[in-house]
């Protein structure tokens, strides 16, 4: 089975702190993922990465930034974190094949006080 | 681009019933449609695909639909359970993009 997994399900930080979300997936898979889920909104893609070392926009990257150094992992960082980026922080991945399904992390639930 | 909506947010059934979420999208370009489950607490799941090509596929269950003349498909859950509780998302891509446009889901709700 393909595995998902994130480094948290639940943080708490503090207005302007660094945050780093870790992903990692045991697929071998060459897309990962960075998304936001808040009530209402669905799913809205941050950034996605397609190789090692490259990375793409999303539709809501302002406030954001990421990082693939190996194949399986994919970090997400919020560079001074702000409160209306508590939301709850879904990582996925999949084949660069297009038309296959994406596999979702756990997701991590991101509280900014 | 890409938008996709749902009909309803909230479906409530009985158990034992059939349920019918529905989805609509925007651009008739569109070829991969797939349907996500997720539990409270837990990542989308995948649980059934479809391609352009076909009207209708079948798992376990649950049937997909797809109209592309409206464009528009519906999950179908035979003899709902309990366990089927969850929201249900569709997600649409295009031109062999890996980067799907999700909806923004329906709670289905079960009552025993």
């Amino acid at each position: 089975d393909v595995k998902v997994t994130q480094s948290s399900r639940y943080l708490v930080k503090r207005t302007g702190e660094k945050v780093f979300l870790e992903c990692v997936q045991d697929m071998d898979h060459e897309n990962m993922f960075w998304y936001r889920q808040d009530p209402g909104l669905g799913l809205r893609l941050i950034y996605f990465s397609y190789d090692v070392k490259m990375k793409e926009k999303g539709d809501i990257p302002e406030g954001y930034s990421v990082s693939r150094e190996k194949k399986e992992r994919f970090s997400l960082i919020l560079e001074s974190a702000s409160t209306n980026q508590t939301s709850m922080y879904l990582c996925a991945s999949s084949f660069v094949i297009g038309g296959n399904e994406q596999y979702f992390g756990p997701g991590t639930r991101l509280t900014v006080t | 681009g890409e938008s996709v909506g749902l009909h309803l947010p909230t479906l409530s059934v009985q158990e034992g019933d059939n349920s019918i979420i529905n989805c609509a999208y925007s651009n008739s370009a569109s070829d991969y449609f797939i349907w996500y489950k997720q539990e409270s607490g837990k990542g989308p799941q995948f649980i059934i695909d479809i391609r352009s090509n076909m009207d209708k596929r079948q798992g376990q269950r649950v049937t997909v639909l797809l109209n592309k003349t409206v464009k528009h498909l519906s999950l179908q859950i035979a003899a709902t359970q309990p366990g089927d509780s969850a929201v249900y998302f569709c997600a649409v891509a295009s031109g062999g993009s890996y980067i799907p446009t999700f909806g923004r889901g329906t709670s289905l709700i079960v009552h025993p």
